[in-house]
């Protein structure tokens, strides 16, 4: 049972901006842990895209991008590419007793128009 | 180049027990603390459970505690997952994936491609 709350899908045209929000709680997010997100391309392994908050790991395009205020984060696509359609996440780490310590959100696909 | 590389998949019925393995390798393995993360097909990602370098911390996700067992040898680079009382519900892709730290609290850096095991009688 996903702690953390994304859209299930959003959608944009090729060369638009998109943005997916990640909303958790005061467990997680609102306690102060970083915030990650994956990538899913279709058929695939996810992949580390954006690790705590904001920074890209070698490789990742700069037109990605992460945020994060209070209880929630953000993941912003710019330039939206026909090979960025896939699955996204984002992930934290929580501190309630019951449940998990990893916690992932719900997952939003990106449909490229 | 990080690898991993998941075996011990397949068809099991309800009750039985099945052990996975990850072969690591293209870093040093006992630095780092690594995790099963699984997705049951068409669904999301769940953290399954976590083993911290040495063994030392190790946890679980409520639905699978007192069922699975995750153990590592750092000798041979390799993570298991120990999984018995196997339920439907457990049917699902699970991958071996890497932390960028030696304990809990980092973030999923590596992941293998994953290893399918479905539970049905």
């Amino acid at each position: 049972q996903s702690v953390l709350t994304q859209p299930p899908s959003v959608s944009g045209a090729p060369g638009q901006r998109v943005t997916i929000s990640c909303t958790g709680g005061s467990s997680n997010i609102g306690a102060g842990y970083d915030v990650h997100w994956y990538q899913q391309l279709p058929g695939t392994a996810p992949k580390l895209l954006i690790s705590r908050n904001t920074n890209r790991p070698s490789g990742v395009p700069d037109r990605f991008s992460g945020s994060k205020s209070g209880t929630s984060a953000s993941l912003a696509i710019t330039g939206l590419q026909a090979d960025d359609e896939a699955d996204y996440y984002c992930q934290s780490y929580d501190n309630s007793l019951s449940g998990s310590p990893f916690v992932f959100g719900t997952g939003t696909k990106v449909t490229v128009l | 180049e990080v690898q991993l590389v998941e075996s011990g998949g397949g068809v099991v019925q309800p009750g039985r027990s099945l052990r996975l393995s990850c072969a690591a390798s293209g870093f040093t393995f006992d630095d780092y603390a690594m995790h099963w993360v699984r997705q049951a097909p068409g669904k999301g990602l769940e953290w399954v459970s976590g083993i911290s370098w040495n063994s030392g911390n190790i946890d679980y996700a409520d639905s699978v505690k007192g069922r699975f067992t995750i153990s590592r040898d750092n000798a041979k680079n390799s993570l298991f997952l120990q999984m018995n009382s196997l339920r439907a519900e457990d049917t699902a892709f699970y991958h071996c994936v890497k932390d960028d730290w030696g304990d809990f609290g980092g973030y999923f850096d590596y992941w293998g491609q994953g290893a399918l095991v479905t539970v049905s009688s």
